[in-house]
C-alpha cells in the first residue's frame, strides 16, 4: 500500500535561516505531488506541485521554492525564512480518482 | 473561480446527536466532490468522495450525496461520538485545463462532540 512521510514533524527556526522540509512516497510509481500551507485559522493554500522529475509548478509568489530531484521525493525550501512563513506544512500525493493523500504535516514556527 | 463554501461553524454537539455540515460550491466543468478530516496535530485524512451527480460517498457512518441541482455535497451522520471531534473540509477538483489535479478547500468546520 501506498504512504507518505514528511519530515521534520517540528521545528522552531528564527527569521532569515533557511528551511528544507522532506516529503517522500512509498507504494506507488510518477506521481502528481503538492505542497499545502495551513496557516492558523484552518485555510488550506496551495504552494507548489509536480506531474514529474524537474517539474515544478507554482502556485503563489512568495519566498519559498520546491524541487522533485527523484521520482517520489518532493522538498520545500527557503533562502531565508520571514516570520509569515510560519504554518502547518502539508505534503499530499494524488490518487486515482482525484483524492489527495496526505502526511502527516510539518510545524514550522519562525521566530 | 471555483469556490467551496462551508457552514462557518463551531459546530458543538452532545454524543448521539445528528451533524450535519453544509457543504455548497462553485464550479466551472464537473468537479469531484471531497470530505476530508483533520484531527488536532495531524494531516487531513480522506473521509469520503463522490466523483458524479447523484453519487453517496460514505464511511465511518458518515455520508454525503453529490447534488448538481444544488451543487451542494452536505456531510452528515446519524450518531456523533466524542472520537468525531476534529476538523472538517470540504473539497473540490475539476479535472484537466489550468485547474489540473488541485483541490480547492473550504475553510473547514470545527465539530465538537461532548459525552
Amino acid at each position: 500500500s501506498q504512504t507518505i512521510h514528511q519530515w521534520p514533524a517540528t521545528l522552531v527556526q528564527p527569521v532569515g535561516s533557511p528551511l528544507s522540509l522532506e516529503c517522500t512516497v512509498e507504494g506507488t510509481s510518477n506521481p502528481n505531488l503538492y505542497w499545502y500551507r495551513q496557516a492558523a485559522g484552518r485555510g488550506l493554500q496551495l504552494l507548489f506541485y509536480s506531474v514529474g522529475i524537474g517539474q515544478i509548478s507554482s502556485e503563489v509568489p512568495q519566498n519559498l521554492s520546491a524541487s522533485r530531484p527523484q521520482d517520489r521525493q518532493f522538498i520545500l525550501s527557503s533562502k531565508k525564512l520571514l516570520l509569515s512563513d510560519s504554518g502547518f506544512y502539508l505534503c499530499a500525493w494524488e490518487g486515482g480518482a482525484g483524492e489527495l493523500f496526505f502526511g502527516e504535516g510539518s510545524r514550522l514556527t519562525v521566530l | 473561480g471555483d469556490s467551496v463554501t462551508q457552514m462557518e461553524g463551531p459546530v458543538t454537539l452532545s454524543e448521539e446527536a445528528f451533524l450535519t455540515i453544509n457543504c455548497t460550491y462553485t464550479a466551472t466543468g464537473y468537479p469531484s466532490l471531497f470530505w476530508y478530516v483533520q484531527y488536532p496535530g495531524e494531516g487531513l485524512q480522506l473521509l469520503l468522495k463522490a466523483t458524479k451527480a447523484d453519487d453517496k460517498g460514505s464511511n465511518k457512518g458518515f455520508e454525503a450525496t453529490y447534488r448538481k441541482e444544488t451543487t451542494s455535497f452536505h456531510l452528515e451522520k446519524g450518531s456523533v461520538q466524542v472520537s468525531d471531534s476534529a476538523v472538517y473540509f470540504c473539497a473540490l477538483r475539476i479535472a484537466g485545463g489550468t485547474s489540473y489535479g488541485k483541490l480547492t478547500f473550504g475553510q473547514g468546520t470545527i465539530l465538537t462532540v461532548h459525552p
